[in-house]
């Protein structure tokens, strides 16, 4: 199981915005992080926990291992209002956590 | 670049069997896994399953007892089969790359735009 928190947040454009993904067991850093926009597919951001996914702009990082991961957004741009999603790749299923809308404030 | 497009069915009836396929470009289906998720309409991300190029799959335990997805190297696309549907199967289905880097890292690389299979009589 995969906790995202929170649910949801309101943030103006400029903020720093971090989300958190807690696992319900140890799958060391194998945690990938997507961005979803209204009637799209995701897209991903950060893989291996950490590691950024080719052409993702480098505001966007992540950082965590075992149990407990965030994803940090250092400068909210209008582009990045979306659902955020993490997914767990240790284990099966391969679970998704149940997404953070970031809405503008 | 690698492109993935779902096909199939918009509307399928209770009790009837979902029929999906994924169709791929742009790159071999004869390496990494390939994926199956589904999302309810304004609902949450659940993996569905994959195949390797074998023919090898691997299910949720959730879905199991009714999915078969399978794979057609000759035609390089995937497919999707899900029985007995009601109407909480109702969903955008998308089919993705399982792609993994060189250290053994996997993730969703690539996905399909997604297809929104309606399940009503």
């Amino acid at each position: 199981q995969l906790t995202q928190s929170p649910s949801s947040l309101s943030a103006s454009v400029g903020d720093r915005v971090t989300i958190t993904c807690r696992a319900s067991r140890d799958i060391s850093t194998f945690l990938a992080w997507y961005q979803q926009k209204p009637g799209e597919a995701p897209k991903p951001l950060i893989y291996a926990a950490s590691s950024l996914q080719s052409g993702v702009p480098s505001r966007f990082s992540g950082s965590g291992s075992g149990t407990d991961f965030t994803l940090t957004i250092s400068s909210l741009q209008p582009e990045d209002f979306a659902t955020y999603y993490c997914q767990q790749l240790n284990l099966y299923p391969r679970i998704f956590g149940g997404g953070t809308k970031v809405e503008i404030k | 670049q690698l492109q993935l497009q779902e096909s199939g069915p918009g509307l399928v009836k209770p009790s009837e069997t979902l029929s999906l396929n994924c169709s791929v470009s742009g790159g071999s289906i004869t390496t990494y896994y390939w994926s199956w998720i589904r999302q309810p309409p304004g609902g949450e991300l659940e993996w569905i399953g994959y195949v390797y190029r074998t023919g090898s799959t691997t299910y949720n335990p959730s879905l199991k007892s009714r999915v078969t997805i399978s794979i057609d190297t000759s035609k390089n696309q995937f497919s999707l089969e899900l029985r007995s549907v009601t109407a909480a199967d109702t969903a955008v289905y998308y089919c993705a790359r399982d792609y993994s880097d060189s250290r053994g890292y996997y993730y969703f690389d690539s996905w399909g735009q997604g297809t929104l299979v309606t399940v009503s009589s």
